[in-house]
């Protein structure tokens, strides 16, 4: 089954850098885009990036666009970002999620299939 | 950017009510709606893409309709399970923005 397990979470200063990785198993990495999804405590989902399959586009947020950056690795089934320039409200638990891909009525629906247990970023001084 | 707008931001409702959860897109974006559930302590799971398709293995009391601006995701006979908070996500185009999520618990 797919399994997808994220790490590089932790405590770090404002203003610093930290580098999460999700790697995937159980499923065809190389072939699916990726995505990125935080929550700060007690808040809501927020979108972060994807990544497409082959890592040749990606997408941002506005809140994080500049300072994250998304890159994958397919021969080690590995989704990493890249947190710079680190503020506060970057706090919360960072999910990578694999895109699940349907057909309906011959249109594609990408949506978030699969998710992974989160790591924890906390931002801190 | 489109924005999700739900309502409403939380709700109490008995055993076997009917529930229903409205997501408004400030643009419209055909049917590339999905619905997700979050239970307490765990990470989102799908339940609903294309505005109404079920996701395989989702119980037949979840429902979702509308295309364009307007989405609702409906539980027809609310169980104790169902207790979770429910989030729209629009996915035709980047950013795949969430709404902000309605918090459902039982009366």
């Amino acid at each position: 089954q797919v399994q997808l397990v994220e790490s590089g979470g932790g405590v770090v200063q404002p203003g610093k850098s930290l580098r999460l990785a999700c790697v995937g198993s159980g499923f065809r990495f190389g072939a699916y885009a990726m995505h990125w999804v935080r929550q700060a405590p007690g808040r809501g989902l927020e979108w972060v990036t994807l990544t497409s399959y082959d890592g040749s586009q990606t997408y941002y947020s506005d809140s994080v666009k500049g300072r994250f950056t998304v890159s994958r690795d397919n021969s080690k089934n590995t989704v990493s970002l890249q947190l710079t320039g680190l503020t506060p409200e970057d706090t919360g638990v960072y999910f990578c999620a694999k895109e699940g891909i349907a057909t309906v009525q011959g249109l594609i629906h990408q949506t978030l299939e699969s998710w992974g247990q989160g790591t924890l970023v906390i931002v801190s001084s | 950017d489109i924005q999700m707008t739900q309502s409403p931001s939380s709700l109490s409702a008995s055993v076997g009510d009917r529930v229903t959860i409205s997501c408004r897109a400030s643009q419209a974006i055909s049917n590339y709606v999905a619905w997700y559930q979050q239970k307490p302590g765990q990470v989102p799971k799908l339940l609903i893409y294309a505005a109404s398709t079920l996701q395989s293995g989702v119980p037949f009391r979840f429902s979702g309709s509308g295309s364009g601006t307007e989405f609702t995701l409906t539980i027809s006979s609310l169980q104790p399970e169902d207790v979770a908070i429910y989030y729209c996500q629009k996915y035709n185009s980047a950013p795949r923005t969430f709404g902000g999520g309605t918090k459902v618990d039982i009366k």
